[in-house]
């Protein structure tokens, strides 16, 4: 268990609404991660960051937002959703020790955006 | 063109069998490379690092090919638990982003 929550873990919203998911760590590491996971197009990185702060932009970044004012913390945020942006939304935390490639994962946050 | 490339499947296995699939990345440049599994609506969980001699965890042997740029998984004497996703995984040097295949599906069958 790496002590990864996301919420919320379902959610359905209208064309249009502000979103904010949450990523929260209880281990305290530098590396966070967004992904998404759409039928034929497997795990897609939104956004990731390194720090306090410091957050870098993934293939598919646009319509999303992070922000990183804690350790624990890093939230997507979606400023107007729109129904492309429907999709599996995975949080990941890559320890400070440990193998590079490996990410360990939230249980997914599910949205609907109708 | 995808950076990592997966055939979806499914690899539909008699149990016992032995399965192998293939993965290819189009990033000269991409320095590790791993296998994910995922299983039905849960989050993917790392199986196996890939080594460029190749590795092997009990009925689970990865192999490298950097001249034709695929990575490779066999699963020898299937189980039914072994139905799930796998995912490869190629990382860019500093090995802060990694890219993930679309996934191969596979359904071991009694």
């Amino acid at each position: 268990d790496a002590g990864i929550t996301q919420s919320p873990r379902h959610k359905v919203t209208e064309t249009g609404t502000p979103v904010t998911l949450r990523c929260h760590q209880t281990e305290n590491h530098r590396y966070m991660y967004w992904y998404r996971q759409d039928p034929g197009h497997g795990l897609r990185l939104i956004h990731y960051s390194y720090g306090v702060k410091d957050t870098d932009k993934g293939e598919v970044s646009d319509g999303y937002s992070v922000s990183r004012s804690k350790t624990e913390d890093f939230l997507l945020t979606l400023e107007s959703a729109t129904s492309s942006q429907t999709s599996v939304y995975f949080c990941a935390i890559r320890r400070d020790r440990g193998y590079t490639g490996e990410l360990f994962f939230g249980e997914g946050s599910r949205l609907t955006v109708l | 063109r995808k950076e990592v490339e997966q055939d979806p499947g499914p690899f539909n296995v008699p149990e016992g069998a032995t399965v192998a699939f293939n993965c290819t990345y189009s990033n000269s440049a991409s320095q590790s490379f791993f296998w994910y599994r995922q299983d039905c609506r849960k989050e993917p969980k790392l199986l196996m690092s890939v080594y460029s001699s190749g590795n092997e965890d009990g009925r689970f042997t990865a192999q490298l090919n950097r001249a034709s740029q695929y990575i490779s998984l066999l699963i020898r004497d299937s189980k039914l638990s072994d139905s799930a996703t796998y995912l490869c995984v190629a990382t860019e040097a500093a090995g802060n982003k990694l890219t993930f295949g679309g996934g191969t599906r596979v359904l071991v069958k009694p």
